[in-house]
């Protein structure tokens, strides 16, 4: 069992919809978690950076983690085409900069 | 803007060069960086780490020989593919973390093409 779990998809949506992703985990030491976003031919750049649960908002994006369940979200209002690119969940264990990441979920909004 | 820089983007070159890719970091100093390779669809795998002052740590099945990793101040690090083949085309990313617990930033990639 992978330590990080995430849908791959791919997802479609159309433009202006809500768009959820997830992730679940097993290892309740992950204390830091992150969501990055990569476009084709880039490196990731990180959307998103939580380290309680709770909701995290800014902007359009919410990021969301239930450390009871080992589960995190992202939210994405309003989905816009600019938005379409792969989302990868990260996260740490506390004490350490070790990443542990998501296969990541390509998205693609449709105008 | 960017707070890790990473040059070349991309690099063709033949069989047996040897490449040479720089990763800084911009606006902090970074005693640890940490270089990543991507498969297409794939997610990051880390490849080893990159401590300043120190030998890199590498993952396991990485060949330490076939990838030189050098940290010589605090806001660079190089990995070098030495005698490149093409079963070593790929994408080949570094991060820099700003602290501990902190998320990392990643610099743009390096598109390696090996002919």
């Amino acid at each position: 069992q992978k330590e990080v779990e995430q849908d791959p998809g791919p997802l479609s949506v159309p433009e202006g919809a809500i768009v959820s992703l997830n992730c679940t985990y097993s290892n309740s030491a992950f204390q830091y978690f992150m969501w990055y976003r990569q476009y084709s031919r880039k490196g990731p750049e990180l959307l998103m950076y939580t380290y309680s649960s709770g909701n995290k908002e800014d902007g359009r994006f919410t990021a969301q983690v239930d450390k009871s369940s080992k589960y995190i979200s992202l939210f994405i209002r309003d989905s816009q085409p600019s938005d379409s690119a792969t989302y990868l969940c990260a996260m740490i264990l506390g004490g350490a900069n070790n990443l542990f990441f998501g296969t990541g979920t390509r998205l693609t909004v449709i105008p | 803007g960017a707070v890790v820089s990473q040059h070349p983007s991309w690099v063709i070159c033949k069989s047996g060069t040897s490449v040479k890719i720089e990763c800084r970091s911009l606006d902090f100093q970074a005693t640890t960086m940490f270089w990543y390779r991507q498969f297409p669809k794939q997610s990051l795998m880390l490849m080893a780490t990159s401590n300043e002052g120190s030998k890199a740590t590498y993952e396991q099945g990485v060949e330490k020989d076939k990838f030189l990793i050098n940290h010589a101040s605090l806001t660079l690090s190089t990995l070098t593919v030495t005698s490149a083949h093409p079963e070593d085309s790929s994408f080949y990313i570094c991060s820099a973390p700003r602290g501990v617990n902190q998320p990392q930033h990643f610099g743009d990639g390096t598109r390696l093409s090996i002919l």
